[in-house]
Parts: structure tokens; sequence; C-alpha cells
């Protein structure tokens, strides 16, 4: 029962550099989402894709692109990255019309750009 | 607009004491206000949730949380804390700017248990 995975774990990058983080969950969830956790501040919300085919965009969505080709899978793209951009990513999922149900949340993509 | 505040960024409790981790809200309607806890390296983890009835919720390993509405709060609770109860707790509340399955996370409070 693997839940939401995340990859890759880590990742470092140069600034202007591009990449991809990719989320999997094999729940059968409809809703995905894309945060960043920073000291301090908790996790703010980047993009979220409420069924496949559909992405919207959250609290801090600036220089980030997801793309929800399939029902199972979340990509959030880094076009040209940023050191303020260097943080730590999770993915999470839930089921569609529950909003009294939690998110399940992988273990995280810790990147940093140099 | 839906906010949650966590005005401790840490507590310290010895092995055994009852700990709370304080948590308020504001939010326009009723709140679906949420724990979870975050050990190291990992994702965050679902506690436990209050939407509606019995003011006093009860979770996983052991804690409970209690929404008092006077005071928008929902502060997380154990009677008798544990080394392994160390970790980072978030609360977090529906915000239905982004639609009604969206989170606001506050900012966290790292719990430490001192044995």
């Amino acid at each position: 029962n693997a839940g939401v995975t995340q990859t890759p774990k880590f990742r470092v990058l140069k600034t202007g550099q591009s990449m991809t983080l990719l989320c999997a969950q094999d729940m059968n969830h409809e809703y995905m989402y894309w945060y960043r956790q920073d000291p301090g501040m908790g996790l703010r919300l980047i993009h979220y894709s409420v069924g496949e085919g559909t992405t919207a965009k959250g609290e801090v969505p600036d220089g980030y692109n997801v793309s929800r080709l399939k029902k199972q899978n979340f990509l959030l793209g880094l076009e040209s990255a940023a050191p303020s951009q260097t943080s730590v990513y999770f993915c999470a999922s839930n089921e569609q019309g529950y909003s009294n149900q939690p998110q399940h949340f992988g273990d995280g993509t810790r990147l940093s750009i140099l | 607009a839906q906010s949650v505040a966590q005005p401790e960024d840490q507590v310290n409790v010895a092995e055994g004491n009852p700990l709370t981790v304080k948590c308020t809200y504001s939010v326009s309607g009723n709140p679906y206000l949420f724990w979870y806890v975050q050990y190291p390296n990992r994702g965050l983890q679902f506690l436990l949730k209050y939407i509606t009835g019995d003011n006093l919720v009860k979770g996983s390993y052991g804690f409970e949380a209690e929404f008092n509405k006077s005071q928008t709060s929902f502060h997380l609770k154990k009677p008798s804390a544990l080394v392994s109860d160390s970790a980072l707790y978030f609360c977090a509340v529906r915000d239905w700017r982004f639609g009604n399955e969206k989170l606001t996370f506050g900012t966290g409070t790292r719990l430490t248990i001192i044995p």
C-alpha cells in the first residue's frame, strides 16, 4: 500500500536549470496538490488539480508549472530554477467531494538551488 | 479569508506530563479543522479533525483536541507525553478560497518531549 510516492527524494540544481518533480498516488484520488514547506512558514499551496486534465493555481504559483495527464500522476515543473525555490516540496491527494476527509501526503522532495 | 495561528514555535514537555499545542482560527462560516504531525524527513500524517458535533475530538496515538467556538481555538492535547511524540505539529483549516478541498496550514509547533 504505497499511498503517495514522490520522486526524486533529493536534488541539487544550479540556477537556471529545469527539472520535474513526480507525484504518484495509488488510491484513485481525484484531487492532488503541490505544497512547498519553508521554515517558519508552514505549507503553502503551489498548484492543485481536481481531476485528470485539470490544473489550477494556488497561493504561490509563480515560477512553477504543473500537469495532470493521468489521474494517478501530478507533475511539478521548474522551468528556470532560482535560489528562492530552495525548499521541501510535498505532494498530497484526497478524495473528491469530501471536504472533511484528510489529505494524504508523500514524504517530500528536498530541493536545493545553488 | 480562512487562517490558523500557532502562537508557539516550540513547546517542551517532560515525559509523562500532559501536553498542549495551541491553535486559534479565523474563518467565515463553519470551520473544518485538522491536526497533522510531521516526523523528521517524512510527510505530514493526519491526527484528527473537527467537522461538527462533540467539542472534544479523539485521534491517533492518544491525542485529542478541544474545539472552543467562543475562543476560536482548537488546541491539541495528550494526557501523558511520550518521547516518541517529539515532532512538528501543524494545525490546518479548510480554505474555501480555492474550492472546498484546500487546506491552509499554520506555521507549525515543534514539540520536544524531555526524558
